[in-house]
């Protein structure tokens, strides 16, 4: 079976930096996505791992561990339009399947 | 052009309607899906397309009825639908091969409402 785990909200103040983890069991892991989907919109894409490390593209970084079944996603310097919802989401082998995890709701606050 | 198009932006039908939405790409992707994705909770995967043909259907019910035309477009045809079945419906396109390269592009979705 598959099983992805973020946490349901954070909030976090304007300027600051926050984590938003996400664990993840599967068989078959080829990937692991970070997409920001706000209230009402797509979601849109963020990030992707694959190997172990970390991947950083502006003020925004996303780390992943495969042996541990484990992802971050990093904002920096928050700003009150990250306020989103940010959506952790495993690739599988063999296919197009991209199972999404329930999403982590950040707020941010002034 | 990263764009992913659909039509239309709401749509409200009753139970006896038969009603299409469409989605449209100029990426060149060869890999299309259809999603449903209800308040506060994931996108759920409905149905993908691969060099048009039906790759994956999630056993998603015979009232939602896909169809790719050609490579740049993808259909979903609905039929006899369900209060239970209002939701935001997106549509989202990616290359086909390599590692990571299946980057999903989301469309902004079509929010349906059936009455």
């Amino acid at each position: 079976g598959q099983n992805i785990d973020q946490p349901t909200e954070m909030t976090a103040t304007e300027g600051a930096i926050v984590q938003i983890n996400c664990t993840y069991q599967t068989s078959g892991f080829n990937g692991l996505f970070w997409y920001q989907q706000h209230a009402g919109e797509a979601p849109t894409f963020l990030s992707y791992n694959v190997l172990d490390g970390l991947e950083e593209k502006g003020r925004f970084s996303s780390f992943l561990s495969r042996s541990k079944g484990y992802s971050y996603l990093l904002l920096k310097e928050l700003q009150m339009k990250d306020s989103a919802s940010y959506l952790c989401a495993v690739r599988r082998t063999g296919g197009f399947k991209t199972i999404f995890g329930a999403g982590t709701r950040l707020f941010v606050k002034a | 052009d990263t764009e992913v198009t659909q039509t239309p932006k709401h749509l409200v039908m009753g139970m006896t309607n038969k009603k299409s939405l469409k989605c449209e790409q100029h990426m060149g992707h060869r890999a299309m899906y259809w999603y449903k994705q209800k308040a506060k909770k994931p996108p759920e995967l409905m149905f993908v397309y691969s060099y048009e043909k039906l790759s994956i259907n999630e056993s998603v019910p015979s009232r939602f009825s896909p169809e790719c035309p050609n490579s740049s477009l993808l259909n979903l045809h609905l039929h006899a639908l369900q209060p239970e079945d209002s939701a935001l419906y997106l549509c989202a396109s990616s290359q086909v091969v390599g590692p990571g390269t299946d980057t999903q592009y989301f469309g902004p979705g079509t929010r349906l409402t059936v009455l």
